[in-house]
């Protein structure tokens, strides 16, 4: 049932910065833009989300496109630490967060 | 500020048997989730609890039970145990539903079905 279409896998350099992009082109408009991530071997780890607005915290920036039906996760610096499963997921009310296949990155050193 | 807390870590169990996994949720959180996660797969959704009742469920067997405690603890339970069933379990807490804020999870417990 996840409503976003991610790539199956991105790679990147170590300490260049990384966009992941996520497209939900059938939100709606009280859907929040979340994304978790999960590295190898743990639970899965709440990275960011945004509703309308691009979002910064000490992990990453969430930039959300004027119409909402596509997101980028940015990091701006991978490091090996950032290599993981990256999960774009719409949440609103009380749906349960409903996970996709998401975007493996790794990070080449 | 401790996190979600899932007991055991690992877990083995002979197809048939019944098995509780549990789960403690963060500091200020009053509803649980539980997920199933199969190896290479993302997490599959289970049940969410809050208020101790169940609120919503995702597809999966009646074999799949659980309670939340009124410390807003949780138990999953699962009967009859087929070989599929080995996973990852997952525990996810958050605040109260409808607030469209992040999920904490725990590490899960591994569950090996022989």
């Amino acid at each position: 049932d996840a409503k976003t279409t991610q790539p199956n896998s991105m790679e990147s350099n170590e300490e260049e910065p990384v966009h992941l992009p996520c497209n939900h082109s059938t939100i709606s408009g009280t859907d929040y833009i979340h994304w978790y991530r999960q590295l190898p071997s743990q639970g899965p780890e709440y990275v960011i989300h945004g509703l309308t607005s691009n979002v910064n915290n000490r992990m990453a920036s969430l930039a959300i496109a004027e119409d909402r039906k596509s997101s980028t996760l940015i990091l701006h610096r991978a490091t090996l630490r950032d290599a993981a499963v990256y999960y774009c997921i719409l949440l609103s009310g009380n749906t349960p967060l409903v996970f996709g296949k998401g975007t493996r990155l790794s990070v080449i050193a | 500020d401790a996190g979600v807390t899932q007991s055991p870590t690992h877990l083995i169990k002979t197809r048939g048997q019944q098995v509780t996994l549990r789960c403690s949720p963060k500091s200020g959180h009053d509803t649980v989730s539980w997920y199933q996660q199969a190896l290479g797969q993302g997490p599959q959704f289970i049940f969410q609890y809050y208020e101790e009742e169940e609120r919503q469920r995702g597809n999966f067997p009646d074999r799949f039970s659980g309670h939340q405690f009124p410390n807003y603890s949780s138990e999953l339970n699962v009967n009859a145990l087929l070989l599929g069933d080995s996973a990852l379990y997952l525990c996810a807490s958050s605040p109260s539903p409808g607030t469209g804020t992040g999920y904490t999870f725990g590490s899960g417990t591994r569950l090996t079905v022989v």
